[in-house]
């Protein structure tokens, strides 16, 4: 079974400028999770989604970050534009069905530099 | 909202029994307790998971008293591959929050 696949490994940018990642859920997932993870502190929840609709987006700076799940199936991440402070890895999960009882399955992430 | 706190950092040798406790004192009623394994550069790996008592897989256990108020990961017979940072997360449905804790880093000596 595929796992989460997610897109760029690695990104540098320079502060201000956009930048967007991909995730690729295990198929038949219906729960995507993305998480922010800066060095030496635990996964933050940043957006869940049931299917294609926002389930919490309550930690997601929306001022400059956005996501979406089209169809139900991939997602993408939005930051425009980045701080310093955005450096981390980000992280997708999916899940068969909501995660409170469910395992989730992480990607590899995607670690972010922002310069 | 139930919040987690374990201990930063733990030492352990090879071959020794590992107990990691994680306390959360506000669980809620429909919280399931799971704990992940994290290495550099990998997300977060699935451990183990359990609502009472005790669980046991091919891995670790999952020991979880009556209150619920705290949890304990026990990885028997540790390896050097065992170092990794273990996170306790708990569930939290009604809300849809899934807070991980600080984790523990887990070092095992030769």
């Amino acid at each position: 079974e595929a796992g989460v696949a997610q897109s760029p490994r690695y990104k540098i940018i320079e502060k201000r400028q956009s930048v967007a990642f991909w995730c690729n859920p295990i198929s038949g997932h219906a729960t995507l999770y993305w998480y922010q993870q800066i060095l030496g502190q635990g996964p933050k929840l940043l957006i869940q989604f049931q299917n294609n609709g926002v389930v919490d987006d309550s930690q997601l700076p929306k001022d400059r970050f956005s996501a979406e799940r089209l169809k139900g199936v991939d997602s993408t991440l939005k930051i425009q534009p980045a701080k310093l402070e955005d450096s981390a890895v980000y992280l997708c999960a999916s899940s068969l069905e909501d995660g409170g009882a469910d395992t989730q399955y992480f990607g590899p992430g995607t670690r972010l530099t922002v310069l | 909202l139930a919040k987690t706190t374990q201990p930063i950092s733990m030492d352990s040798y090879e071959g020794q029994e590992v107990n990691i406790t994680c306390s959360h004192n506000n669980i809620a009623t429909n919280d399931y307790i799971t704990w992940y394994q994290q290495f550099p550069s990998q997300g977060p790996r699935f451990i183990i998971q359990g609502y009472k008592t005790k669980v046991t897989n091919e891995v670790a256990s999952l020991f979880i008293p009556a209150d619920r108020k705290s949890s304990t990961l026990s990885l028997p017979r540790v390896s050097l591959s065992d170092t990794a940072v273990y996170y306790c997360l708990v569930g939290d449905p009604g809300t849809y929050k899934y807070i991980f804790g600080t984790g523990t880093r887990l070092k095992v000596l030769a």
